[in-house]
């Protein structure tokens, strides 16, 4: 089974500021299949990116998605009230899914 | 619109079993898998498995292999999950979820783009 390990656990930044999520994979994943979701409490998740970097429709443009192999990166570009939330990278491999841990992007 | 919509909150004995249902509307129910994640509370997202809707073709995490089952009834556009010998760490809620794919540029692209809202599974003596 493919390990998605993210960081940081939690992120302490204010409204306006840039937030870099980062997602390791314990080996090399199709960025076909890697996706990132956000998650508010008492929500299902909701899809941001697909492809490691195309954005779902209707998602707003200041999130965007890089990497490829092992190392992808989840970026808000300036964080709105609304975007305070739990972050999680997904993907597919050795017939499986898997889910990283999740990051906490929280108010400072 | 596309949606899906689970069945309601279920509290349960430990040893018993427990059968959640996922109804889908808005597109063609045979022409995506459907997925079942679980949450814990507080914790992060499990992928337990997924199904195919056209040809009841199923595929389990190792970790739920021998107790879960995913079935179908197409005829109502209804995916369930039954999970079986439940004991207290199942407690959670339980999300079906469509995994949509497209072609872009030769390339396949697979993601989970529509989710139920949860159904809480309870289980306590």
């Amino acid at each position: 089974e493919i390990v998605l390990t993210q960081s940081p656990g939690t992120l302490s930044l204010s409204p306006g500021e840039r937030a870099t999520l980062s997602c390791r994979a314990s080996q090399s994943v199709s960025s076909s299949y890697l996706a990132w979701y956000q998650q508010k409490p008492g929500q299902a998740p909701r899809l941001l990116i697909y492809g490691a970097s195309s954005r779902a429709t209707g998602i707003p443009d200041r999130f965007s998605g890089s990497g490829s192999g092992t190392d992808f990166t989840l970026t808000i570009s300036r964080l709105e009230p609304e975007d305070f939330a739990v972050y999680y990278c997904q993907q597919y491999g050795s017939s499986a899914w898997t889910f990283g841990q999740g990051t906490k992007v929280e108010i400072k | 619109q596309v949606q899906l919509v689970q069945s309601g909150a279920e509290v349960k004995k430990p040893g018993a079993s427990v059968k959640v249902s996922c109804k889908a509307s808005g597109y063609t129910f045979t022409s995506y898998d459907i997925n079942w994640v679980r949450q814990a509370t507080g914790q992060g997202l499990e992928w337990m498995g997924w199904m195919n809707p056209n040809s009841g073709n199923t595929g389990y995490a190792q970790k739920f292999q021998g107790r879960v089952t995913m079935t179908r009834n197409t005829s109502i556009s209804t995916a369930y999950m039954e999970l079986s010998s439940l004991r207290s760490e199942d407690t959670a809620v339980y999300y079906c979820a469509r995994l949509y794919h497209i072609v872009l540029s030769y390339y396949y692209y697979y993601y989970m783009d529509v989710w139920g809202k949860g159904t809480t599974v309870t289980v306590s003596s």
